[in-house]
């Protein structure tokens, strides 16, 4: 069964610094996965999704993550963090040997510093 | 992208009764979903709506409960039917327009409050 952890409820960071929203994912064959971000009373936006190819994907708003098969990782980055970026923030896994039914994780939200 | 309408985008009913949501796309979308949500909390599937046959319902929701209806590409209702108050919830509606690939893209939610 296929299953995504978002080990963190939480991430603090400030203005200006990297951040980090960490995603791990359990499937049987090869995932598709997938960042979406919800900000305050608005509904859930796609970010950015790895389907096959280059490691490092790149998405809206200067987001990017990265496909890392051994660690079963994707890890969602950003160089330089906007206090607008504090949302709260789904990594989504999909197997398609099982059907295209999407497993969302539990949520991680970002608080952003001025 | 899709752009997805819900209606209403909020009610509040009492213990025993029934609501219907509408979710509208404007353009035709081959999967259509149905979430429920707790708010600041994560997203879980009811069910999968199917053109021109039943819903696909996951562990823990039946049909009964929560009849689904798809007569269209573009258009899906989502009942909740006897209503308690642990129904209340905001109930989403998702599409994917060629299935497999795709991202998904969201209405804005029907917030539910049963009293």
């Amino acid at each position: 069964a296929q299953s995504v952890a978002q080990p963190e409820d939480q991430v603090n960071v400030a203005e200006g610094n990297p951040l980090t929203v960490k995603c791990t994912y359990s499937v049987s064959g090869n995932p598709y996965l997938f960042w979406y971000v919800q900000y305050p009373n608005r509904g859930l936006q796609f970010l950015l999704k790895y389907i096959t190819g280059d490691n490092l994907v790149k998405g809206s708003y200067g987001f990017e993550a990265e496909f890392n098969k051994s660690q079963t990782s994707f890890h969602l980055k950003k160089p330089s963090a906007l206090v607008s970026d504090s949302a709260l923030y789904f990594c989504a896994v999909r197997d398609i040997t099982g059907g295209f039914k999407t497993i969302f994780g539990a949520g991680t939200r970002l608080f952003v510093k001025a | 992208s899709a752009v997805i309408s819900q209606k209403p985008s909020r009610d509040i009913c009492q213990r025993g009764t029934s609501l219907t949501i509408q979710c509208q796309v404007d353009s035709q979308v081959t999967m259509m979903f149905w979430y429920r949500q707790q708010p600041g909390q994560s997203l879980t599937l009811i069910a999968t709506a199917n053109q021109g046959s039943e819903a696909t319902y996951e562990s823990g929701f039946v049909i009964d409960k929560f009849p689904i209806s798809r007569p269209n590409l573009t258009f899906s209702t989502l009942t909740v039917s006897n209503m308690s108050p642990e129904d209340s919830s905001i109930y989403l509606c998702s599409v994917e327009r060629a299935g497999g690939m795709d991202e998904q893209f969201f209405g804005p939610g029907t917030r539910l409050t049963v009293l």
